[in-house]
C-alpha cells in the first residue's frame, strides 16, 4: 500500500462546483503539503501544515482552503472551481530530523479538470 | 521567493550514453538543500538525489551524480549509462536550511532513445 494516498486519482468537474481532494498518509509525518503542477510552471505550493493545529498559506492559496482533520489526513477544497484550477495536484509529507534534513514524499497525484 | 531555473525544457539521450540536466538557483543563503526529483509517466514524484550546501563533495546515487557549484549557484544532474526507465520529467528543487518551503524548477523532460 502507498504511504501517501490521494483520492480521487482523476476528477472532472464543472465551473462553480465545490470539490474536495483528499490525502492520507501512513508515514507518521507531522508535515503535510499541497502542491499544484502546471505544464511549464513546475510545482507550486498551495498550503502546508506542520501539525493538526497549524495551517499556512503557500504562494498560490487564493481560491483554495484546507483542513487537517488528523495527523494522517490533509484535504484540499476548491469552494467554487474555475477552469484555471485545472491542474495536477500533489499531496506530500515530510519529516525533518534534528539536523534540518527534510525529504518530501509524494502521493500519486490527482488530475483535476474544471470545465 | 526563491527562484530555481531549469533552462532545458526537453533533453534526449541515446540509451547507454550520459546526459547532464542543468539547474541554477538564486539565493542569498549559505546553508540550504538541493534536490532532484524524477516524475515518470506514472506521475509519481521520486527523490533521485539530494545535496547539502555545506558539503563540498558532490552527491552520488548509483548512476546519478550531481555537479554542485556553490559559487555559481549551479546544481546539474548527470545520468550515466542511461536506461529506458530513466525517461521522465526531472525537477530540481531548493530548500533553505531553516525554511518551510521547497521551491521547484519548471522541469526538464528527458527522452531516452533506444
Amino acid at each position: 500500500d502507498a504511504d501517501v494516498t490521494q483520492t480521487p486519482r482523476n476528477r472532472i468537474t464543472k465551473t462553480g462546483k465545490r470539490i474536495m481532494l483528499e490525502c492520507s498518509q501512513t508515514k507518521g509525518h507531522d508535515r503535510m503539503y499541497w502542491y499544484r503542477q502546471d505544464p511549464g510552471l513546475g510545482l507550486r505550493l498551495i498550503y502546508y501544515s506542520f501539525d493538526v493545529k497549524d495551517i499556512n498559506k503557500g504562494e498560490i492559496s487564493d481560491g483554495y482552503s484546507v483542513s487537517r482533520q488528523a495527523q494522517a489526513k490533509f484535504s484540499l477544497s476548491l469552494e467554487s472551481a474555475i477552469p484555471n484550477q485545472t491542474a495536477l495536484y500533489f499531496c506530500a509529507t515530510s519529516d525533518m530530523d534534528t539536523g534540518g534534513n527534510e525529504k518530501l514524499f509524494f502521493g500519486s497525484g490527482t488530475q483535476l479538470s474544471v470545465l | 521567493a526563491q527562484t530555481v531555473t531549469q533552462s532545458q525544457p526537453e533533453m534526449s539521450v541515446q540509451e547507454a550514453e550520459t546526459v547532464t540536466l542543468s539547474c541554477t538557483y538564486d539565493t542569498s543563503e549559505s546553508d540550504y538543500y538541493l534536490f532532484w526529483y524524477k516524475q515518470p509517466p506514472s506521475r509519481q514524484m521520486i527523490l533521485v538525489i539530494r545535496q547539502e550546501a555545506y558539503k563540498q563533495q558532490n552527491a552520488t546515487e548509483n548512476r546519478f551524480s550531481v555537479n554542485f557549484q556553490k559559487a555559481a549557484k549551479s546544481f546539474s544532474l548527470k545520468i550515466s549509462d542511461s536506461q529506458l526507465g530513466d525517461a521522465a520529467m526531472y525537477f530540481c528543487a531548493y530548500r533553505r536550511h531553516t525554511g518551510n518551503q521547497f521551491y521547484f524548477g519548471t522541469g526538464t523532460s528527458l527522452t531516452v532513445i533506444p
